[in-house]
């Protein structure tokens, strides 16, 4: 039964460029959440999706959108980047009202 | 902003000793979950403790919570160099958002 996977492991991009990751939640969940870990820190949720929609969102900007596609599987976004986006993008999923969320490796974004 | 804040942000103790860490945080929570982070790549989640809960057990772990503090502890027994890692509490204030801590990084010496 394979885990919560996300691709790419690493990226790197020029200031306002635009990037795209992607997730691939645990086999037989519904609902995926999208982190950003800064070095040092905890992570800091973004925003969650849940039947192709945006159920919930943190308190990053618009620059920052997503999707969810009918396999449940996700895409972060993030447009016109800055140095302050470089961190490790975490993807966690679960099965709809289950607290517990299962956490992908991550993608480590450095931007340039 | 973060919900969590642990205490301490490092320790370092001798392989068979016993670690403590302490997470506080500020509103009402429907759950608490600690997660261990090895070298920065994904978490792995420890254990759940809901907040009619007072205390929980897993393996090597023991949490515990106190809601009337807002604080809950985390205690790995008979360390192991394995267990070196970052441990971060995340409340949940059932909207199935988590609020995570900055962590404690916890060494373990051989």
């Amino acid at each position: 039964d394979a885990g919560v996977t996300q691709s790419p492991t690493h990226l790197i991009k020029t200031r306002g460029q635009q990037v795209t990751l992607r997730c691939s939640p645990k086999s037989g969940h519904d609902t995926v959440s999208w982190y950003q870990q800064a070095l040092g820190q905890g992570p800091q949720f973004i925003f969650q999706y849940y039947e192709e929609e945006e159920r919930q969102r943190g308190n990053f900007p618009d620059r920052f959108s997503g999707h969810q596609f009918p396999n449940y599987s996700s895409e972060l976004n993030v447009n016109a980047l800055l140095l302050g986006d470089s961190a490790l993008y975490l993807c966690a999923s679960s099965l709809d009202l289950s607290h517990e969320q299962y956490f992908g490796p991550g993608t480590r974004l450095t931007v340039t | 902003s973060q919900q969590g804040e642990e205490d301490p942000q490092a320790l370092s103790i001798q392989e068979g000793e016993n670690a403590t860490m302490n997470c506080s945080y500020k509103t009402s929570i429907n759950n608490l979950q600690w997660y261990r982070q090895n070298s920065g790549r994904g978490l792995v989640h420890l254990i759940l403790i809901r907040s009619n809960e007072r205390e929980k057990h897993s393996g090597r772990l023991r949490v515990t919570l106190d809601t009337s503090k807002k604080s809950s502890s985390l205690l790995i027994t008979a360390s192991r160099a394995a267990d070196t890692a970052s441990y971060f509490c995340a409340t949940d204030a059932d909207d199935y958002k988590l609020s995570f801590g900055a962590g404690t990084t916890v060494t373990v010496r051989a």
